[in-house]
This record gives C-alpha cells, sequence and structure tokens, in this order.
C-alpha cells in the first residue's frame, strides 16, 4: 500500500480564519513533507519532518505552521492567509529521510477569500 | 539548488503517436524521478533511474537515465489519450539525514487526443 491520504480534499477560508490541513499515511515511512503547487507550475518545497522532527523549513512564512503529532500524520496549521497563498498543498512521504522516492497525496485545494 | 530544464514544455498529439520527454541539468544526480500528475490530484511516481545509462520500461513507457547521470529521457510508443498528463523529473539534492528535498523540473504537458 502506497498511499498517502489527505484532508480536506477543498478548501475555502477567509483571510482571518484558522484552518488546518491533514496528511496521513501508514507505510512507516519516516520523512513526511509539505509541498505548495500553484496551477501549471511544479511542487514547492515548504517543510520537510525526519523521524518526527522538523529538519528543514524553506523560508515559509509564519502565518504556515507545520505540526508532526506521530510518525503517521502531518498537521499544516494555516492561520491569516493571503489571497496569493492558494494553491493545491500536497503531501508526500518517503521510506527514509535520505530515500530517493516520495509519494505524494492527492493534494488539498486551498482558496484564499 | 541543482536546475532541472524539461523539454518540451508542451505537447499535443494524437493517439497512437509517439513521443520523448527531455530532462537536463548540468549537475549530477545520484538519482532522477520520473512522476505524472492529473489536475487538482498529486504526482504519482512512475519511475527511479539510479545507475548511469539505466533503462526500465514500464509498458509503453520507457525511461532512460544518461551515462553522466545529469540528464533523463521518457519515450511514449503509441499514446493514448489516459496518458495526457503533467510529466515531472524530479533530483535530489543533498541526501542526508535531513531529509531528500526534491528539485522538480518546470514539466512537460502532454495532451493525447483520440
Amino acid at each position: 500500500d502506497t498511499e498517502v491520504t489527505q484532508t480536506p480534499k477543498h478548501l475555502v477560508m477567509g483571510m482571518t480564519n484558522k484552518k488546518s490541513l491533514k496528511c496521513e499515511q501508514h507505510m512507516g515511512h519516516r520523512a513526511m513533507y509539505w509541498y505548495k503547487q500553484k496551477a501549471k507550475k511544479p511542487p514547492e518545497l515548504m517543510f520537510v519532518y525526519s523521524y518526527e522532527k522538523l529538519s528543514i523549513n524553506e523560508s515559509v512564512p509564519s502565518r504556515f505552521s507545520p505540526e508532526c503529532p506521530n510518525s503517521s500524520l502531518l498537521n499544516l496549521h494555516l492561520h491569516a492567509l493571503q489571497p496569493e497563498d492558494s494553491a493545491l498543498y500536497l503531501c508526500a512521504s518517503s521510506q527514509e529521510p535520505g530515500g530517493y522516492e516520495q509519494y505524494f497525496g492527492p493534494g488539498t485545494r486551498l482558496t484564499v477569500t | 539548488t541543482q536546475l532541472l530544464e524539461q523539454s518540451p514544455q508542451f505537447l499535443s498529439i494524437q493517439e497512437g503517436e509517439n513521443l520523448t520527454v527531455y530532462c537536463n541539468s548540468s549537475s549530477v544526480f545520484s538519482s532522477l524521478q520520473w512522476y505524472r500528475q492529473e489536475p487538482g490530484e498529486g504526482p504519482v511516481l512512475l519511475v527511479t533511474v539510479v545507475t548511469g545509462g539505466e533503462v526500465k520500461k514500464l509498458k509503453r513507457l520507457t525511461f532512460q537515465f544518461g551515462d553522466a547521470r545529469k540528464d533523463s529521457s521518457l519515450h511514449i510508443t503509441a499514446a493514448q489519450p489516459g496518458d495526457t498528463g503533467l510529466y515531472l523529473c524530479a533530483g535530489g539534492g543533498d541526501r542526508s539525514n535531513s531529509g531528500y528535498a526534491l528539485n522538480f523540473g518546470k514539466g512537460t504537458s502532454l495532451l493525447v487526443t483520440p
């Protein structure tokens, strides 16, 4: 089973709202990732969690706050977002932090109004 | 950041035609991955190539890693409408215990019409 699940599938939020994106994998992978993807562009790395600890933060604004409650779950907390933050947010995982292959979830389509 | 250049950026062909997509870099990669992404969905891993000169086949798709591990190609034989999507090549940055940050090419958007 190489499935990564993400909820919700779609999210519309106002600029003053607080919401969370959720990601789950049951493959025993020890690295998990958040990517942001704008239309017709490749995914851009936001965060990397390695053994449940934040190991890479690609200079992401503090209005995005990641959390890794356990080895299977990854959250992305959103607060005071801007319209330009509207995008497809992708979660991925790999067997090891140095693993070659990343498996992606279906993404959350976020619209900030 | 190791840059990956993909070409062509867009490709529109008829069902049954063959095509090749290229992924090039001036940097050496320890591995390259190819993904296919459909609109509104996440990328799906197709293949990983690791060894210079390696060729892998996945049904009608043939993947090749350059001898110097700086480039890769994806060849599709007898394309079908189901092959439509965004094809992304990706290669790793530094492989360390801190994570393996994939660098993506800009993608090739393929449309196969019946």
